[in-house]
Parts: structure tokens; C-alpha cells; sequence
């Protein structure tokens, strides 16, 4: 089946400084991406969808300048926390739509654990 | 923000019963129905999917859709202790392909 891979699984991080989350779709091509975030206890809320070649959609509230998406290839998405504060520890998990993956249904990837100190 | 509502639980039963997970969503226009399994500190794996009203059985899981309750549920039939985790409810709205989720129900498997 359709697989994502998403990396790194853990990282912690300084305050201020930056994290670059990269999903990969390894079997697939995958037109669109979502990035999703879930605190404890809190179901996956999506922060923006990823278009390859174009902009990200950001959900309202999500900051695009705080969270940079890149989509330059029809297998790679990322996404970048950029001056990172301990607010933005979460778990952040990529999903991929494309024509290998079935008609309508999503991928995810095994999942970022931010811990911003 | 179209909703999805689900009850938090925990939900307990016993080892080799039926397990009924419920969920209701706002959008009327909706049109597919996810279940994904959540084991803590994992990301959500697919269960099931469907897409018309009635049942879909697929092994110890059946999905059962009534669009015109707007309501989508799942049991998981001889339940095992393996199948703890959060269940998570997912509709696909009206528009755009991106799913919104419920907040999960906790569903314990007692030996």
C-alpha cells in the first residue's frame, strides 16, 4: 500500500531557533499534502494543505509566516517551524493525497514530536 | 469550522464484546466517512471508510452510515485488549479533500 514517511520522528529544540519537518511519499505521487497538529488529548487539527508548485492553503489562525510549507516536488513536503517557542510543542503528522493512494483517502506519515525548551 | 462530535470516553468493555464507537458531523453535504485507530504517540491508522448509508462490514469491524442523521458509528465486534487505543472519526466535507476530525473516543479492553 501507499506509504509516507515523515522525519524526523523527535526533535527538541532551543527556543528561537528553527525545525524543518520533511514527508515523503515513497511509492506515489502525491499532488497534495496536509499538515496536521495535535496537541495532548486534542484531535488532529489541520494547520495548512500543500499544493506541489504552488502556494499552501493555510487554515485560519495558522500563521504562514511562522509555518513555511514547501511542496517543490510530487514527493516531498516540508515543513518548517520558524522561531520555534515552547507553545508550538506538538505532534505534527503530514498526510498525502494522490492517485496511488487511493481515490479520497489519506496517508499519514508516522508523525513529528516537537518539544521546544 | 465544520464539526465532528464524538464522545471522549473512556469507553470500558469486557474482553469478546461488542465495542460501539458514535459519531454525528455538521456538514450536510459530506460525503466520505473515515475511522482511524490512534495508539498514543502514534499517528492514526485507517480502519474503515465508508461512503453510502447502510452497514459495511469488513472482519470484526462493521461502519454504519445514516446520512440523514448525519451520524456514523463503528463496532468492533469480539473485542480484544490490542484494540485499546483512541478511535477517531474523520469526514471528508463538501468541499475540498482534507478530513476533519473528531476528538477521538477512548476506547479500554478489559482481559
Amino acid at each position: 500500500g501507499a506509504v509516507v514517511s515523515q522525519h524526523p520522528s523527535r526533535v527538541i529544540c532551543k527556543s528561537g531557533t528553527s525545525v524543518k519537518i520533511e514527508c515523503r511519499s515513497l511509492d506515489f505521487q502525491a499532488t497534495t499534502m496536509f499538515w496536521y497538529r495535535q496537541f495532548p488529548k486534542q484531535s488532529l487539527m489541520l494547520m495548512a494543505t500543500s499544493n506541489e508548485g504552488s502556494k499552501a492553503t493555510y487554515e485560519q489562525g495558522v500563521e504562514k509566516d511562522k509555518f513555511l510549507i514547501n511542496h517543490a516536488s510530487l514527493t516531498l513536503s516540508t515543513l518548517t517551524v520558524t522561531s520555534a517557542h515552547p507553545e508550538d510543542s506538538s505532534f505534527y503528522i503530514c498526510s498525502a493525497l494522490g492517485p496511488g493512494a487511493g481515490a479520497n483517502v489519506l496517508t499519514f506519515g508516522a508523525g513529528s514530536r516537537l518539544t521546544v525548551l | 469550522q465544520k464539526e465532528v462530535e464524538q464522545n471522549s470516553g473512556p469507553l470500558s468493555v469486557p474482553e469478546g464484546a461488542i465495542a460501539s464507537l458514535n459519531c454525528t458531523y455538521s456538514d450536510r453535504g459530506s460525503q466520505s466517512f473515515f475511522w482511524y485507530r490512534q495508539y498514543s504517540g502514534k499517528s492514526p491508522e485507517l480502519i474503515m471508510s465508508i461512503y453510502s448509508n447502510g452497514d459495511k462490514e469488513d472482519g470484526r469491524f462493521t461502519a454504519q452510515l445514516n446520512k440523514a442523521s448525519q451520524y456514523v458509528s463503528l463496532l468492533i465486534r469480539d473485542s480484544q485488549p490490542s484494540d485499546s487505543a483512541t478511535y477517531l472519526c474523520a469526514v471528508n466535507p463538501s468541499s475540498g479533500y482534507a478530513l476533519n476530525f473528531g476528538k477521538g473516543t477512548s476506547l479500554l479492553v478489559t482481559p
